[in-house]
């Protein structure tokens, strides 16, 4: 059992470049979510999902854009990246959504100079 | 928006002594769930105690207890016989109905020897 596993693990763009961040569970969870962690800011959420096909944004979503086209991936993409998306980004899944816990990947270090 | 406050940014602690570490939270929702995260120097987010806000019973893991008071809307985290692996920052959150987890902005906790 991986839980869940974040690809890549860090990651250096340059302002304008495009990437995706990758998310993978094997619990068999309905609900992901993509965190951004800032110093002093906490984890703030970017978007997440309830279900297969389906997304919603959170707090902070704008510059990104998600995709769950199966179950057990929860894809996180930056179309054209700026300094200020420079961030630790966790991505977390649960059975449901208030009542358990979330289970977190271990997290991707993004620098964008 | 409904916010999670963690007043204290920093803390420390003689190693097997007791901490504790404030949180509060706003909320119009009678049912929800409280929880702490831990986020050792490794980045990993790893569940602590969590807290169901109909329960008056405070919950209780090991050397990890909380003061849990609903009306003052209240939610501290004691820990116990400090140990050095202790060292982290620390996350309140709470989440209900359809509402995913909002964080604390954190604390961060130094276990000295």
């Amino acid at each position: 059992n991986a839980g869940v596993t974040q690809t890549p693990k860090f990651r250096v763009l340059k302002t304008g470049q495009s990437m995706t961040l990758l998310c993978a569970q094997d619990m068999n969870h309905e609900y992901m979510y993509w965190y951004r962690q800032d110093p002093g800011m906490g984890l703030r959420l970017i978007h997440y999902s309830v279900g297969e096909g389906t997304t919603a944004k959170g707090e902070v979503p704008d510059g990104y854009n998600v995709s769950r086209l199966k179950k057990q991936n929860f894809l996180l993409g930056l179309e054209s990246a700026a300094p200020s998306q420079t961030s630790v980004y966790f991505c977390a899944s649960s059975y449901r959504i208030s009542y358990n816990e979330q289970f977190f990947g271990p997290g991707t270090r993004l620098t964008v100079l | 928006a409904q916010t999670v406050t963690q007043s204290q940014p920093e803390m420390s602690v003689q190693e097997a002594e007791t901490v504790t570490l404030s949180c509060t939270y706003d909320t119009s929702e009678n049912n929800y769930y409280l929880f702490w995260y831990k986020q050792p120097p490794s980045r990993q987010m790893i569940l602590v105690i969590r807290q169901e806000a109909y329960k008056q019973q405070n919950a209780t893991e090991n050397r990890f207890s909380v003061n849990f008071q609903k009306a003052a809307k209240s939610f501290s985290l004691k820990i116990s016989d400090s140990q050095l692996g202790d060292t982290a920052m620390y996350f309140c959150a709470r989440s209900s109905g359809n509402t995913p987890l909002v964080f604390g902005k954190g604390t961060r906790l130094s276990v000295i020897a």
